[in-house]
């Protein structure tokens, strides 16, 4: 099974700066990886696709990058609303058990 | 519009059963590609993945839980049904369901229901 490991597990950021999120894959899932982001008492949203396509309605500042085993999610300029959970998931591996990594909580600093 | 919503108990006691039935909309269930996916996430935790169900009626589950696990679907009434034997607190959990398409680049979770809260106390 394919093991996602995300780093850090919690990044404090100012307002306005650049935020950088890592996940890891045990094994190479190609660019079948698909980042989420979760407010409390929500459900996760689906930010980028296949590593690197923004889903419908996202905002330029979320990019994503990365193919094989290394991925990165930027967040180019934090805005408040984006205070939140991060997550990502493989789906190369079908189904996808052991599918998401065990996020990244980006706080204020 | 693809909408999916929860629904089941917000309070189990240990030993029974779980059902939660997620009724979808915007999608049909019989489409080639289709799969409805059920996820868990205890309070401050990460999302774990539970089972699986596809267009074909074909399932899958967490190998962890599938003595435990079994989902359906009534695509009469566009449900899809999960049942969770033998609760225990450590069961306490959001139950969401998501839907997903079983196309090349395309098997992420694009549409999520808003989750049920399910405590397991006695």
């Amino acid at each position: 099974e394919i093991v996602m490991t995300q780093s850090p597990a919690t990044l404090s950021v100012s307002p306005g700066e650049r935020a950088t999120l890592s996940c890891r894959a045990s094994q190479s899932v190609s660019s079948n990886l698909a980042w989420y982001q979760q407010k409390p008492g929500q459900a996760p949203r689906v930010l980028i696709y296949g590593a690197s396509t923004r889903a419908t309605g996202i905002p330029a500042r979320f990019s994503g990058s990365g193919s094989g085993t290394e991925f990165t999610l930027t967040i180019s300029s934090l805005q408040s609303e984006d205070f939140a959970v991060y997550y990502c998931q493989q789906y190369d591996d079908w189904p996808p058990e052991k599918a998401f990594g065990q996020g990244t909580k980006v706080e204020i600093k | 519009q693809v909408t999916l919503r929860e629904s089941g108990p917000a309070l189990v006691k240990p030993t029974q059963t779980l059902t939660l039935t997620c009724t979808f909309s915007g999608f049909s269930l019989t489409t080639t590609g289709m799969c409805v996916t059920w996820v868990r996430q205890p309070t401050g935790k990460a999302l774990e993945w539970l089972a699986l169900i596809d267009w074909d009626d074909d399932k899958y589950y967490s190998t962890s839980l599938k003595t435990r696990l079994t989902v359906s679907r009534d695509t009469s009434k566009n449900q899809v049904v999960l049942t969770l034997t033998n609760l225990d607190p450590v069961d306490t959990a959001t139950y969401f369901c998501a839907r997903s398409v079983a196309a090349p680049g395309m098997y992420y979770f694009d549409y999520w229901g808003q989750g049920a809260r399910v405590t397991v106390s006695s």
